[in-house]
């Protein structure tokens, strides 16, 4: 397996322009997390699905984030309009599922820059 | 509020060196504790995971222990390498909340040839 694959690796914005970013999880896992890493905060956690379905969103900052799984296969992070503030490396991450032994496996991250 | 605090913030070792990265936790219940490496301009990829009954597992050169009782967790690192050099973040599963992760901040590791 190819891991957890993110897109794109780097975005550059301005300030206003909507930004989406992609995550395709490791095949067979049920559980789909997104995460916000800056140097100030670490790493914070916007939302998780489990099964495609959005259980806990309580992380997603303001109502300019919203997140989909259409698929098993397949999910987005939106932000519009992106602000400066919202610069940091997103993260993606699956697991099979939350239990105590069970490995959560990261993707390498989107860095975005809002100028 | 649970928290994880990880000392020191960062280290400087000489190549060969051991090193011991601490972490103290909050969070409780918990069902286990996990440290994960991360490399620079890298997702954190992990290292080891034990549960509250666990008191030390290893990974190479990596030895992780746990004292549930202090709440209290250290990973030490034999030998260190130039390939040590990364961000070395403690994480706790919130027991209360369906296991949610809770992070710490992390502690910046170099180590110098």
């Amino acid at each position: 397996d190819a891991g957890v694959i993110q897109s794109p690796r780097h975005e550059v914005t301005e300030m206003g322009q909507e930004v989406t970013l992609r995550c395709k999880p490791i095949s067979g896992h049920d559980y789909l997390f997104w995460y916000r890493q800056t140097m100030m905060r670490g790493l914070e956690l916007l939302i998780y699905f489990n099964n495609n379905v959005p259980i806990d969103d309580s992380g997603m900052p303001e109502d300019r984030f919203s997140a989909k799984m259409p698929n098993a296969s397949f999910s987005t992070l939106k932000i519009q309009p992106s602000e400066p503030r919202d610069s940091a490396v997103y993260f993606c991450a699956s697991s099979l599922d939350t239990s105590g032994a069970n490995v959560l496996t990261f993707g390498a991250g989107s860095r975005l820059t809002v100028l | 509020k649970n928290q994880v605090e990880q000392s020191p913030q960062s280290l400087i070792i000489l190549e060969g060196k051991n090193c011991t990265l601490q972490c103290n936790y909050t969070v409780s219940p918990f069902s286990n504790l996990r440290w994960y490496k991360q490399d620079t301009g890298r997702g954190p990829v992990s290292l080891t995971i034990m549960t509250f009954s666990e008191n030390t597992k290893s990974n190479g050169r990596y030895t992780a222990t746990l004292d549930a009782d202090t709440k209290q967790s250290s990973l030490h690192i034999t030998a260190s390498q130039l390939s040590d050099s990364a961000s070395y973040i403690c994480v706790v599963s919130d027991m209360e909340y369906g296991n949610k992760l809770v992070f710490g901040a992390g502690t910046i590791l170099r180590v110098k040839s």
